[in-house]
Order: structure tokens, then C-alpha cells, then sequence
């Protein structure tokens, strides 16, 4: 069985430019998350799914950040503009549903110069 | 809302020995406790969790306890080896978990 698929792994961009992460659940896993991960430090929930609904999106920066789930499968994590401050690892991960074990992706490590 | 506090933040111990990690939470309602191994560079990958309704549960040298009313939990490994060397993350919640700050772990041979 696949894992949590992200891309792209790696992803350097300069300051006030728009950036996407995209994330592959496993198949069947209804809850998809999107954390966010500083050096050092544990991830931080920033959305989480429930097929294609957000129903935790409190700490979701909104006025940079956006995701969607259009069809309950793929998401799609973005950030304009980016600010240095962003640079940390993107982690995606999955649950057949919410109290579901979480399996995660090998996350996207952002680096905003 | 919940509130995960891990410590130590690093522990160094030698190969056989037994390493002890320990977690507090603040959310009475959260009823599940996953821990998390994570190698440099590679994605956190489950190792052992326990839900409220257990106190204890071990997986060969991996344990991890509950204690409800004090409101922590603890990772035990026993007998550990160089391999064992990680960040180890706790977390706790109800539908929404928090993560401690990790444990960074080494066995020394």
C-alpha cells in the first residue's frame, strides 16, 4: 500500500512569491491534515478534512494561506505571498477518519529567502 | 485549548539502558495518545499509542503509560539500542491533536 504522497520535497522561493504543496492521501482515508513544522519543534495543525470539508481551519493563517480538497482525495496547500517567516516543513498526513491513526508524508521543506 | 508539555527535551543514555519520556496534557476531554518517531529528515512515523480508556500498553521493548487523573503519559523503551537514536513527539487530543516539542534521543554504543 502507498503512503501519503507530497511533492515537491523540496522548494525555494523568494520573498512575496506564491508557492503550492500538493498532497496524496492513502486511498480510502477519509481525514487529511496539513501541519506545519519548525525546526526543533512539533507539528502544528493547520486544517484539517473531513472528505472534501474543512472542519478545523482555526489556525490557518487566512489572509496568506489557502487549501482546498475539491473532490475528498488530493489537497492542495498554498501560500501568497510567502514571507520569510514561512520557511519550515509542510507535513501532510492521513486517518481513515478523524480518531484514526495519522499517518504521514515526507513533508515539503519550504526555504523563503 | 489543549496544552502538551514533553520532557526532557534531550535525553543521552548508553545501549542496554532504559530511556523514560514523559508527557503532560491539559484537556481533561482528550482521550488519545499517540507517540511519534522521527528520524533527521524523514517523516514522523507512529510507534506506539493508547487511548483513555487504557492505562498501559507495551509492544515488545516499546511501553507507554496513562495516568487520567494526574494527566500524563510516559514513552518507556527498554534495552535500547543505537538505532532507537530519534525525536521522539508526544500528543494528545480529542479530534484534534497537539504535539509536544519532542525528545531528542541518543543511544550511545
Amino acid at each position: 500500500e502507498a503512503g501519503v504522497v507530497q511533492s515537491p520535497r523540496y522548494k525555494i522561493i523568494e520573498k512575496k512569491q506564491p508557492v503550492a504543496f500538493w498532497c496524496n492521501p492513502i486511498s480510502g482515508h477519509n481525514t487529511l491534515y496539513w501541519y506545519l513544522q519548525n525546526l526543533g519543534q512539533g507539528p502544528e495543525l493547520l486544517i484539517r478534512y473531513e472528505n472534501e470539508e474543512a472542519v478545523d481551519d482555526s489556525q490557518l493563517p487566512k489572509d496568506r494561506f489557502s487549501a482546498e480538497r475539491l473532490k475528498g482525495v488530493d489537497s492542495t496547500l498554498k501560500i501568497q505571498p510567502a514571507e520569510l517567516g514561512d520557511s519550515a516543513v509542510y507535513l501532510c498526513a492521513s486517518s481513515l477518519d478523524f480518531a484514526g491513526e495519522q499517518f504521514f508524508g515526507p513533508g515539503t521543506r519550504l526555504t523563503v529567502l | 485549548g489543549e496544552n502538551v508539555e514533553q520532557h526532557p527535551s534531550t535525553l543521552s543514555v548508553q545501549e542496554g539502558d532504559s530511556a523514560v519520556i514523559k508527557c503532560t496534557y491539559s484537556d481533561s476531554a482528550s482521550n488519545y495518545f499517540p507517540w511519534y518517531k522521527q528520524e533527521l529528515g524523514k517523516r514522523p512515523q507512529l510507534i506506539i499509542d493508547i487511548r483513555s480508556n487504557v492505562g498501559e500498553k507495551k509492544d515488545q521493548r516499546i511501553a507507554v503509560t496513562l495516568n487520567k487523573t494526574a494527566k500524563h503519559f510516559s514513552l518507556h523503551i527498554t534495552e535500547t539500542q543505537p538505532e532507537d537514536s530519534a525525536v521522539y513527539f508526544c500528543a494528545g487530543g480529542f479530534q484534534k491533536l497537539v504535539f509536544g516539542t519532542g525528545t531528542r534521543l541518543l543511544v550511545s554504543p
